[in-house]
């Protein structure tokens, strides 16, 4: 079964400056997504930032950026020029669609606070 | 701006009782997604709907859990009876296809 680990379960960053979160996944398979979801105090869950296992090019959005490095199955997020509306929980998600699969798999969560 | 919509936000309810939550998808997604998040648990699917049709609700306790999507703009999970264990924040998710599913913003669910 397919797992993702976020090893971080807290981080805190100044406003203005850069945080990275970290996520690693366990996969037996070559063709699959990642995201990160956003999910501040109104426990909207929000889409982020969305990466294909088959492009090599790392995601952007903005300010949100991606680290994938697919040999080493890790996934990070990168944000820049953090903003206080940024601090929310932050989860790591794994989708394939081998073996009839189709749910995302999530990891536990990193809360992420800025800091004025 | 097409957004899932989920009511009730908040429920809050004796043991025993019946609970529905109803979920508007976003208008032409036609996979719907139904979530439980706990803190001990974190999200967890209880069942997936593609053109209506109910495809696994495995995830579900099927003793006390009923999933269903009556047309293609509402979608409801019913628990009856309720117990305190039931007790988490339910989202619903739909999208165009499997890989990309939007959220609606939940129903925090209490059973006393």
């Amino acid at each position: 079964a397919q797992t993702v680990t976020q090893s971080q379960p807290e981080m805190s960053v100044q406003e203005a400056e850069t945080v990275t979160l970290s996520c690693t996944y366990d996969t037996s398979e070559s063709d699959y997504y990642l995201f990160w979801y956003k999910q501040p105090p109104s426990r909207q869950m929000i889409l982020v930032i969305r990466q294909e296992a088959y492009k090599q090019q790392n995601a952007t959005e903005n300010r949100f950026s991606v680290n994938f490095q697919k040999a080493a199955k890790s996934f990070s997020l990168k944000i820049s020029d953090s903003q206080l509306g940024d601090a929310a929980m932050y989860f790591c998600a794994y989708y394939d669609s081998g073996a009839g699969s189709y749910q995302l798999t999530f990891g536990k969560g990193t809360k992420l606070s800025v800091i004025p | 701006d097409a957004r899932v919509t989920q009511t009730p936000r908040h429920k809050v309810t004796e043991m025993g009782q019946e609970v529905t939550m109803r979920c508007q998808p976003i208008l032409g997604h036609n996979t719907v997604f139904w979530y439980r998040q706990t803190m001990m648990q974190g999200l967890e699917l209880l069942a997936y709907f593609r053109n209506r049709a109910p495809l696994d609700d495995s995830g579900m306790p099927k003793d006390r859990f009923s999933a269903e999507m009556p047309d293609a703009t509402l979608a409801t999970l019913k628990i009856q009876p309720s117990e305190p264990r039931d007790s988490a924040v339910y989202f619903c998710a739909s999208g165009l296809v499997e890989n990309e599913q939007y959220f609606g913003p939940g129903t925090r669910l209490t059973v006393t």
